[in-house]
């Protein structure tokens, strides 16, 4: 199965600051996802990045607080702008993973923001 | 639309009983459905899914989910638990590509 290096695992940021980050994949993968997991809360998708288009945004998130890059087929960022408290969260990126017929979860970048 | 419900937010359960987690989705098209686990701590692992055929779906540390058309269920179950299965279990539905998580069951085992 796909093998995802997600980095950092964790870091505590000053509110209005930016963190960027990032996810590596050992294969090629079409689509790469971004969920939030707030504090006891189950997953929520973020945005869905497409190489060499745009990404897709679920309702309620937008482009400006969380830019995604996703330069190749292999690598994709997620960057949380101007951050504040309830940006709290874990960041988990995620992967169609043909070989396991489901998906497949880096392990996550835990987010504090003071 | 699609959308998956748990309904219990935490089962508490002693250790060797068995246990049910619920799932219930919503969808007006083939469902493809899929229940993880989540230790403390750490990631999401994919524990089992449905896809297509038997409707039984079982797991290597002894897990099996139905999948129930007529219900629109997808229940997780386990004969006997452990202390080690203490982790939050989350039902999702494939929604477009996208996976759709259902509110999470917090699982706790005690001895």
């Amino acid at each position: 199965s796909a093998v995802i290096s997600q980095k950092p695992s964790r870091d505590i940021c000053q509110r209005g600051t930016s963190l960027t980050i990032q996810c590596q994949v050992d294969s090629q993968v079409t689509m790469m996802f971004w969920y939030r997991q707030q504090p006891g809360q189950s997953l929520t998708l973020i945005a869905t990045a497409n190489q060499g288009s745009e990404a897709t945004y679920e309702s309620g998130f937008v482009i400006d607080k969380f830019p995604i890059s996703r330069p190749n087929l292999t690598f994709s960022t997620l960057t949380v702008s101007n951050m504040s408290p309830e940006d709290s969260s874990i960041y988990l990126c995620s992967v169609e993973d043909p070989a396991v017929y489901g998906y497949t979860f880096g392990s996550g970048t835990r987010l504090t923001v003071v | 639309a699609q959308s998956v419900t748990q309904l219990d937010s935490q089962v508490p359960v002693f250790e060797e009983a068995p246990v049910e987690l619920r799932c219930n989705y919503s969808s007006s098209v083939s469902v493809y459905l899929f229940w993880y686990v989540q230790y403390p701590n750490q990631g999401l692992q994919l524990l089992l899914k449905y896809l297509s055929g038997s409707t039984l779906v079982e797991s290597i540390n002894g897990f099996e989910a139905e999948f129930n058309k007529s219900q629109t269920s997808f229940h997780l179950r386990k004969p006997s638990v452990h202390i080690s299965d203490t982790a939050e279990y989350f039902c999702a539905v494939r929604k477009s590509d996208k996976l759709i998580f259902g509110t999470g069951t917090r699982l706790q085992v005690f001895p």
